[in-house]
């Protein structure tokens, strides 16, 4: 089975903070997501790669950045957290480009305050 | 923006009951995932549908992917209590989800 695994279920930091969100999986794929989630919202891709040190823009990558510099490791770094970037946080991966079937980690919850 | 949409938001019904929820999109994908998520947990993958018109079951699931390959939906036979979640649905190429069904089956 696949297993995608994130650092932390529950996370508090304060506005302004630097914060590392780390994201490892252990099946060898190659595609590698961050998404958030709000209520009403759905799931919002806000970078993927799909190979180590690439990676590309989603749909709301204004405030984020992310690394890769493993294939199996993919993370995410909110370089001044804000108020509103609290929210769930989700990493997936995916097999290869053309595979669409995502496999998800248990989510990190961020509350920023 | 949302390219998917999902009906209804929310959905609570009595166990046994039969119930159908909706993904709808304007734009051709050339297939559409369904997940299931339950609470504090990431979205676990139910099923790919690949060609128009394509039915898959899952046990007192049911999967219809629509002609066009624009839409979807989840036929729930006899819902029990484990089916209780957000059902979402995914597009391929642009990666994009709906916002969900809650559903909530009730013992």
């Amino acid at each position: 089975d696949v297993k995608v695994t994130q650092s932390s279920r529950y996370l508090v930091k304060r506005t302004g903070e630097k914060v590392f969100l780390e994201c490892v999986q252990d099946m060898d794929h190659e595609n590698m997501f961050w998404y958030r989630q709000d209520p009403g919202l759905g799931l919002r891709l806000i970078y993927f790669s799909y190979d180590v040190k690439m990676k590309e823009k989603g749909d709301i990558p204004e405030g984020y950045s992310v690394s890769r510099e493993k294939k199996e490791r993919f993370s995410l770094i909110l370089e001044s957290a804000s108020t509103n970037q609290t929210s769930m946080y989700l990493c997936a991966s995916s097999l290869s480009q053309g595979a669409y079937e995502q496999y998800f980690g248990p989510g990190t919850r961020l509350t920023v305050t | 923006t949302q390219l998917l949409e999902q009906s209804p938001q929310f959905l609570s019904i009595q166990e046994g009951e039969n119930l159908t929820v909706y993904c709808n999109s304007s734009s051709v994908f050339s297939s559409l995932q369904w997940y299931r998520q339950e609470p504090g947990e990431g979205p676990v993958l139910l099923v790919t549908v690949v060609t128009g018109g394509e039915v898959k079951k899952l046990k007192r699931l049911t999967f219809q992917f629509g002609d066009a390959r624009k839409d979807s939906s989840l036929h729930i036979t006899a819902a029990q209590p484990g089916d209780t979640g957000l059902y979402l649905c995914a597009g391929a190429e642009r990666m994009r989800f709906g916002a969900g069904t809650r559903l909530t089956v009730k013992p």
